[in-house]
């Protein structure tokens, strides 16, 4: 009964390779997210999708791609991955109108590029 | 007490006593401030939220206090628990901006002593 699920929830690969992380919500909610977590912790947004339509997108290098195939998914493909790109990756839910606003984040992925 | 440093700022308190977190914003038009809890491994989970027009809103065990003039929440924990060794997020909403966009704050580490 997981409410938002990632995976994989690890990933090591080398520089260069391409690689996909998927998320999907059983919340019913119609706005999905990832955001990134460097190594001190900080949180930024990348990306929001509302029912399937690309809303907020973060000056995120075009090597990134979220694709949202019905509102309860959204992956991310990463294209030539870097050494910077190592990060915890978070897939998160809302509804789209509030109160509340909360947002619901899934597990995380650790995405480690050597 | 609380350190600030290279790393992630670190409020160590003993099991029983009062924990209170700070968080400095950014954005007047902000209309939301929400806290949110991350514990090892896991992905942020909300606590709390307060809107704009309010100095005070109070949860279970939790109370957050918004000072708009200085720009200033706080999260205060009552009696605390080794549970809530966790890092804790401030985070901004301005709802009218498209998507939800929720703006992060640095973090800090509670580290709760037996």
């Amino acid at each position: 009964d997981t409410a938002v699920s990632q995976t994989p929830k690890y990933l090591v690969t080398q520089m260069g390779n391409d690689k996909s992380i998927k998320c999907e919500q059983n919340l019913g909610h119609d706005t999905m997210y990832w955001y990134k977590q460097d190594s001190k912790k900080f949180l930024k947004i990348m990306f929001s999708y509302n029912n399937k339509e690309l809303i907020i997108n973060e000056t995120v290098p075009n090597r990134f791609s979220p694709k949202s195939p019905d509102k309860a998914h959204l992956n991310l493909h990463i294209n030539s991955l870097e050494l910077g790109d190592s990060a915890v990756y978070f897939c998160a839910s809302s509804r789209e109108t509030g109160p509340p606003y909360e947002q619901y984040f899934g597990p995380g992925t650790r995405l480690t590029v050597t | 007490g609380e350190s600030v440093g290279l790393h992630l700022p670190t409020l160590s308190v003993q099991e029983g006593d009062n924990s209170i977190i700070n968080c400095a914003y950014s954005n007047s038009a902000s209309d939301y401030f929400i806290w949110y809890k991350q514990e090892s491994g896991k992905g942020p989970q909300f606590i709390i939220d307060i809107r704009s027009n309010m100095d005070k809103r109070q949860g279970q065990r939790v109370t957050v206090l918004l000072n708009k003039t200085v720009k200033h929440l706080s999260l205060q924990i009552a009696a605390t628990q080794p549970g809530d060794s966790a890092v804790y997020f401030c985070a901004e909403l301005d709802i009218k901006a498209a998507g939800n966009k929720l703006t992060f704050g640095g973090g800090t580490r509670v580290l709760v002593k037996p």
